[in-house]
């Protein structure tokens, strides 16, 4: 299975912006690039998803690099709320049409200071 | 929508016990997957279903075994608990061929004694 690497924690101050950055060195073509985070004492939340293209919605910004070997998920300005486990993961596709499983790794926690 | 309900929150087991998990998926998704998170680990895949049909599993044994009803609610069944089976359980559903990924429930957190 392909996987990610994440660093285990950051620090970011509130109100400023937050790159949280993942390597997947041996993603496939079909592979789609999945963040979500996860508070304590809730299931993981679905933050953004891409393939190729930078993506944006309301939550955040993804960018992906050109080989897709690595992504970066922004957080533009950084709350106190976004302190979480941001996971970097990347759903396989069998290509039947059928969505793939999640592949967690560890993840990254983020701490956000007043 | 309602989102993911899972059901009971938490739970405790003897080992060597059976236990049944229930999870209610978003309104509209088909698809459902089962995940087990231990302490401070990330999420493990066990399996998938789609339309009641199982089209994915992990790196569990069989007495680790799922159903998909056709309102797409789903259980989530071990045998013979062991004690490492303690974890929160998680159940996510979606739309086959989402763009908008997975919706997570809260967990039931099981822990065998």
């Amino acid at each position: 299975d392909a996987k990610t690497t994440q660093p285990n924690s950051m620090e970011s101050n509130e109100e400023e912006p937050v790159h949280l950055p993942c390597n997947h060195s041996t993603i496939s073509g079909t592979d789609y690039i999945h963040w979500y985070r996860q508070l304590p004492s809730q299931g993981p939340e679905y933050v953004i998803h891409g393939l190729t293209s930078n993506v944006n919605n309301r939550m955040a910004s993804l960018a992906i690099a050109e080989d897709r070997k690595s992504s970066t998920l922004i957080l533009h300005r950084a709350t106190l709320r976004d302190a979480a486990v941001y996971y970097c993961i990347l759903r396989l596709s069998d290509g039947s049409g059928n969505t793939g499983k999640l592949i967690f790794g560890q993840g990254t926690t983020l701490q956000v200071k007043p | 929508e309602t989102g993911v309900t899972q059901s009971p929150t938490h739970l405790i087991k003897t080992r060597g016990q059976q236990v049944t998990l229930r999870c209610s998926s978003q309104s509209g998704h088909n698809t459902v997957s089962w995940y087990q998170q231990a302490l401070g680990q990330g999420p493990q895949f066990i399996f998938q279903y789609y339309r009641e049909e199982e089209n994915g599993r992990g790196n569990f044994p069989p007495r680790f075994s799922g159903l998909q009803f056709p309102n797409y609610s789903s259980e989530l069944n071990v045998n013979a608990l062991e004690l490492d089976d303690s974890a929160l359980y998680l159940c996510a559903s979606s739309l086959s061929d989402s763009l908008y990924g997975y919706t997570f429930g809260s967990g039931t957190r099981l822990t065998v004694v």
